[in-house]
């Protein structure tokens, strides 16, 4: 089975530093990744995905993230974080599973940037 | 257009009270998904529907009952819930095509039910 570990509960950063937020991932075969973002009483948005090509891949809001096949990792990254990206980060995996697709969804991490 | 639009935005209901819920795109999407979410919990998968076919139930309880109705609409019919039952009901919908599909799923701002 699929299945994304986001290690960190919660990641602090200040305004306009840079911002890492870390996921890892266990797959057979070749992973399709993602990263999604819910802000307080909202869905999620779709900021970005992995499916194969370049290694850095960009998105939304100014987001990017590095897939490392090495160390199975696909962290997301913002060179200066913003208030407003304050919000609750999931990382996710495709599953096909008995012909259908499934997002495994890692436990989330909740950022906060500081003034 | 990448909205994935959720009616009512909040629910309240009794224990005894049948609702529904009903979630819309007009993005060719032919795959629909309901998820149910906890306070900072990740979504949890409970149905998705492909082409308009059931094609995933993740043993959701009966009180929980989906409806196609057409490749646009979703609804989520509920009755007899439990207190524990109140969560944000998220939909969703992606193109899925299949093993080689590495679609992003586009998710609608949830409803937020609360059973009494």
């Amino acid at each position: 089975a699929q299945s994304v570990a986001q290690p960190e509960d919660q990641v602090n950063v200040a305004e306009g530093n840079p911002l890492t937020v870390k996921c890892t991932y266990s797959v057979s075969g070749n992973p399709y990744l993602f990263w999604y973002v819910q802000y307080p009483n909202r869905g999620l948005q779709f900021l970005l995905k992995y499916i194969t090509g370049d290694n850095l891949v960009k998105g939304s809001y100014g987001f990017e993230a590095e897939f490392n096949k090495s160390q199975t990792s696909f962290h997301l990254k913002k060179p200066s974080a913003l208030v407003s990206d304050s919000a609750l980060y999931f990382c996710a995996v495709r599953e096909f599973s008995g012909g259908y697709n499934k997002l495994i969804f890692g436990a989330g991490t909740r950022l906060a940037v500081h003034p | 257009d990448t909205e994935v639009t959720q009616t009512p935005k909040h629910l309240v209901m009794g224990m005894t009270n049948k609702k529904s819920l009903k979630c819309e795109q007009h993005m060719g999407h032919r795959a629909m998904y309901w998820y149910k979410q906890k306070a900072k919990k990740p979504p949890e998968l409970m149905f998705v529907y492909s082409y308009e076919k059931l094609s995933i139930n993740e043993s959701v309880p009966s009180r929980f009952s989906p409806e196609c109705p057409n490749s646009s609409l979703l609804n989520l019919h509920l009755h007899a819930l439990q207190p524990e039952d109140s969560a944000l009901y998220l939909c969703a919908s992606s193109q899925d095509k299949g093993k080689r599909g590495g679609y992003e799923q586009y998710f609608g701002p949830g409803t937020r039910l609360t059973v009494t």
